[in-house]
């Protein structure tokens, strides 16, 4: 991966727990966004959690940065089924001259049984 | 709300042929990017335009080439095929905000292109 690596590869749990998934990243970086993509299909954007911010919320998603290790973790809460599927961090490589282009993790595949 | 269209949605094609995948981003936003997807693969960036211009440029070889047109649709052209282009292939609009919460990228569903 251009970008780093994303632990744990695989991910299975029930239905209600909590799933937690990490990223690490290699360059600098203005933001970094979380995306959810169901086998196959199109990406769905999450959140996007900028450099200046250690902590972001959205609904059941707790996202966290830390820039001094060059990592982000991703916080499921309540998983239901549906919540089924790869889930990758992407980063925008902290240029200058920032085109807005993604550097994408490998993803977690994270499988929710009922 | 709409969406990033994508056609075609499936494509086959055989080895040494061409073909042309095309992306029509959400009314206003300015910035197109392409992405290539190999199967099992995190997305990898090949190609964006803002404002009608290349603004970056990825792994995307020479055989491909793109462009964004006037009214901000974009396409992109892949010649002389390799069984190794099987892959999908993403389009997502933003509109540029220069590393602002404005860059958030949406995605469209993506071309699924198959090379035989």
């Amino acid at each position: 991966s251009q970008q780093g690596e994303e632990d744990p590869q695989a991910l299975s749990i029930q239905e209600g727990e909590n799933a937690t998934m990490n990223c690490s990243y290699k360059t600098s970086i203005n933001n970094l966004q979380w995306y959810r993509q169901n086998s196959g299909r199109g990406l769905v954007h999450l959140i996007l959690i900028r450099s200046n911010e250690r902590e972001k919320h959205s609904g059941r998603l707790r996202v966290t940065l830390d820039t001094s290790k060059k990592s982000s973790s991703l916080l499921i809460t309540a998983s239901r089924a549906a919540d089924t599927a790869s889930y990758f961090c992407a980063t925008d490589g902290g240029t200058r001259s920032n085109t807005g282009k993604l550097i994408f993790g490998q993803g977690t595949t994270l499988q929710v049984k009922p | 709300a709409a969406g990033v269209i994508q056609s075609p949605r499936h494509l086959i094609k055989e080895k040494r042929e061409t073909a042309t995948l095309k992306c029509y981003p959400i009314p206003r936003h300015d910035t197109v990017y392409w992405y290539q997807q190999g199967p099992g693969q995190d997305p990898q960036f090949l190609i964006s335009f803002y404002e009608k211009m290349q603004s970056d440029k990825g792994s995307i070889p020479d055989r491909f080439s793109a462009q964004q047109f006037s009214d901000y649709h974009s396409e992109l052209n892949m010649s002389s095929l390799e069984l190794g282009d099987s892959a999908l292939y993403f389009c997502a609009s933003s509109l540029f905000g220069g590393g602002s919460s404005t860059d958030t990228q949406y995605f469209g569903p993506g071309t699924r292109l198959t090379v035989l």
